[in-house]
C-alpha cells in the first residue's frame, strides 16, 4: 500500500511568488494533516481536514496560507504571497478515524520550501 | 493536551537495549501516550501508544508508570537505524483537536 506522497520534495522561490505543495494521503484516510518545522524550531500544527471538511485551521500562520482538499481526497496548500520566514519543511500527514480516536497519523517525507 | 519532558539527547551502543524516558506529570485520564520518531529527512513515523497497560509492537515496547505520571520507549536491541528524534506526544482520546503536539523530543545516537 503506497504511504502518504507530497510534492514537490523540493521548492526554492523568490519571496513574493505563489507556491503550491500538494499531499496525497493514504487512501480511506478522511483525516488529513498539514504540519511544519521552520529552521531550528519544534513541528508545528497547520490545520486538519475530515474529508473535504476543515476540522481545525487553527495554527494557520496568516491568510497568505490557503488550504484545500477539494473531493475529501488529496490537498493542496498555497502560499502567497510566499515571505522569506515561510522557509521550513512541510509535512503532510494522514489517520483514519476508527474506534481510537483520530487514529495514529502516518507522515509523508515532507517539502522543503526555501524562499530567497 | 498536557505538556512531556524528555531528556534532549541519549546514546547508545548498537545491539544494545535503549530506555527512553517520558516525564508527564499532569496527564488526564483520557490522554493516550504516543511515541513518533522522526528519522534523518523523513518525517516522523508512529512508533506505539498505550493509555494504561504496557505495550508491545514490533519496533518497540512501551512500559507505562502506575500513576501514569511517566513512561519509557524501550527499543529490545539498538540498530544503527534507530538513530533518529522520539517525541513522547500525549494524545486525548475523541478530544476536540486531532492534531499532535510536538515537542522538541529526545535525539538517539547509536555508535557502531
Amino acid at each position: 500500500e503506497a504511504g502518504v506522497t507530497q510534492f514537490p520534495s523540493h521548492s526554492v522561490i523568490e519571496k513574493g511568488q505563489t507556491v503550491t505543495l500538494r499531499c496525497d494521503p493514504i487512501s480511506g484516510h478522511d483525516n488529513l494533516y498539514w504540519y511544519r518545522r521552520v529552521m531550528g524550531k519544534e513541528i508545528k500544527f497547520l490545520l486538519h481536514f475530515v474529508k473535504e471538511s476543515k476540522q481545525d485551521e487553527s495554527g494557520m500562520p496568516n491568510n497568505r496560507f490557503l488550504a484545500e482538499r477539494t473531493g475529501g481526497t488529496y490537498s493542496t496548500l498555497k502560499v502567497q504571497p510566499a515571505e522569506l520566514e515561510d522557509s521550513g519543511v512541510y509535512f503532510c500527514a494522514s489517520s483514519f478515524a476508527g474506534t481510537r480516536g483520530w487514529g495514529e497519523q502516518y507522515f509523508g517525507p515532507g517539502t522543503r520550501l526555501t524562499v530567497t | 493536551d498536557a505538556k512531556t519532558t524528555q531528556p534532549n539527547s541519549m546514546e547508545s551502543n548498537e545491539e544494545e537495549p535503549v530506555h527512553l524516558p517520558c516525564n508527564h506529570s499532569t496527564i488526564s485520564g483520557t490522554d493516550y501516550i504516543h511515541w513518533y520518531r522522526q528519522l534523518p529527512s523523513q518525517g516522523p513515523e508512529y512508533v506505539i501508544h498505550g493509555l494504561t497497560s504496557n505495550v508491545n509492537n514490533r519496533m518497540a515496547s512501551l512500559a507505562i508508570a502506575e500513576d501514569r505520571k511517566s513512561s519509557t520507549l524501550i527499543l529490545h536491541r539498538a540498530t544503527l537505524r534507530d538513530a533518529a528524534v522520539y517525541y513522547c506526544i500525549l494524545k486525548e482520546y475523541g478530544g476536540s483537536q486531532g492534531n499532535l503536539i510536538f515537542g522538541k523530543g529526545t535525539k538517539l545516537s547509536v555508535k557502531p
